[in-house]
């Protein structure tokens, strides 16, 4: 079974370009997360999709960031346009659907590493 | 507000020897608890989660975390260290009341383990 898989796997703009980045979470699983770990800091939560409902947005920086996911498949974490500070490791995550907890852990995907210059 | 704090940035241990990483948590309610780890250009990879009952939690490559809810701790453990559980190990909390899908995660730990 695929794992989940994120595009590119590394990304260097210059300020102000705009940059996307794709994740493609394992087959089935409703729940998709973006996470970013910005250098030698804490992983930090930016939004959670149920299916392609934002259930939660709370973490999103500001509105340069841009997250959608079509169809409830494939999701896009858009910058524009980017700034230095958006520098940093962003990661995906799947879960199914749980019963009635939240305690199934997540999946993640091998990060994509964006660098603004 | 959830909070995971990993109080070391790294850990050094010789292979053959315990290793512990420590996390604490603070959250409102009651938590789930789980370790990650990020092996060199790898994603983040489940270790074990704490969901309830034995303390006692085991997980993959012979790590172990115990719950401490009186310290509001998880600390990871394993009795005898290889060189290949060098790696970055992330702590993470989810509250199972609010916003329970979340994670938090603490700052990481690199963990190296000399031959």
């Amino acid at each position: 079974e695929a794992g989940v898989t994120q595009f590119p796997s590394h990304s260097v703009i210059e300020k102000g370009q705009t940059v996307t980045l794709r994740c493609d979470p394992i087959s089935g699983h409703d729940n998709l997360y973006w996470y970013r770990r910005v250098m030698g800091k804490e992983i930090k939560f930016l939004l959670h999709f149920v299916k392609e409902s934002k259930q939660d947005e709370s973490g999103m920086p500001n509105n340069r960031f841009l997250a959608e996911r079509t169809g409830g498949t494939y999701s896009t974490l858009k910058v524009q346009p980017a700034e230095l500070e958006d520098s940093g490791v962003y990661f995906c995550a799947s879960s199914q659907v749980s019963s009635s907890t939240g305690n199934t852990e997540a999946f993640f995907g091998q990060g994509t590493r964006l660098t603004v210059v | 507000a959830q909070s995971v704090a990993q109080p070391e940035d790294q850990v050094n241990v010789a292979e053959g020897n315990p290793l512990t990483v420590k996390c604490t948590y603070s959250v409102s309610g009651n938590p789930y608890l789980f370790w990650y780890v990020q092996y060199p250009n790898r994603g983040l990879q489940f270790l074990l989660k704490y969901i309830t009952g034995d303390n006692l939690v085991k997980g993959s490559y012979g790590f172990e975390a115990e719950f401490n809810k009186s310290q509001t701790s998880f600390h990871l453990k394993k009795p005898s260290a290889l060189v290949s559980d060098s790696a970055l190990y992330f702590c993470a909390v989810r509250d199972r009341e609010v916003g329970f899908q979340k994670l938090v995660f603490g700052t990481g730990t690199r963990l190296l383990v000399s031959p």
